[in-house]
């Protein structure tokens, strides 16, 4: 079945740092992929998409890139605020009928000043 | 007001009880999800419903039940709580398109 391999955390960074989380996936078809975030005690966001290969999908200065060829998802910030610190998950939607969705097991950051 | 709402934010109770945990939605989507969250596993499918008789079990159903009472509300139910019940519940929609939409949260703690 489909799976979502993300780094496991803590990652602790201080301000301003660069900020890389990866994320691989194992699915059959042409998945969709998301980042969604989790700020404590709220539910999750979406943060970021993309729905086919090569596809960069961007928001509030995060990025990934569909990467078909290594089947990576990997998120990206330039420059980390105390504000990110939160827990990512890298997920994939199927292609099939039912568009299940697939979590990865989640990523704390923390950010310090 | 959330578009997503979850009932109660939080619940204690002891092993055996019977419990329901409620969504509503006012986003008029059809598709309406119930995870559950623990430290370590990211989240996991217990029950998706793609309408009012659509309802499907997912990953980890057992000891979990569900009913979609109309398009905007679907609960949750454990029949008999167990201390490994004990997670952060998270109910969800979905349109036609790709993204979630999550409600708050609620969490269970079963003594």
């Amino acid at each position: 079945g489909d799976s979502v391999t993300q780094m496991e955390g803590p990652v602790t960074l201080s301000e301003e740092a660069f900020l890389t989380i990866n994320c691989t996936y194992t699915a059959t078809g042409y998945p969709s992929l998301f980042w969604y975030v989790q700020y404590p005690g709220e539910g999750l966001q979406l943060l970021l998409k993309a729905t086919k290969a090569d596809d960069k999908g961007s928001n509030k200065g995060f990025e990934a890139t569909y990467r078909k060829e290594t089947t990576s998802f990997h998120l990206e910030k330039g420059s980390v605020q105390v504000s990110d610190s939160a827990v990512y998950f890298c997920a994939l939607s199927d292609s099939g009928g039912y568009q299940k969705v697939t979590f990865g097991t989640g990523t704390k950051l923390q950010v310090i000043p | 007001d959330a578009d997503v709402t979850q009932t109660p934010r939080n619940r204690i109770t002891k092993t055996g009880k019977r419990i329901m945990l409620e969504c509503s939605q006012t986003k008029g989507h059809d598709r309406m999800y119930w995870y559950r969250q623990d430290p370590g596993l990211g989240l996991r499918l217990i029950y998706y419903s793609f309408d009012v008789k659509d309802i499907n079990k997912g990953e980890i159903s057992d000891g979990y039940s569900v009913s979609r009472q109309a398009q905007a509300k679907f609960s949750l139910s454990l029949e008999s709580a167990i201390p490994n019940q004990t997670a952060l519940y998270f109910c969800a929609t979905r349109d036609g398109g790709t993204e979630q939409f999550f409600g708050p949260g609620t969490r269970l703690t079963v003594l």
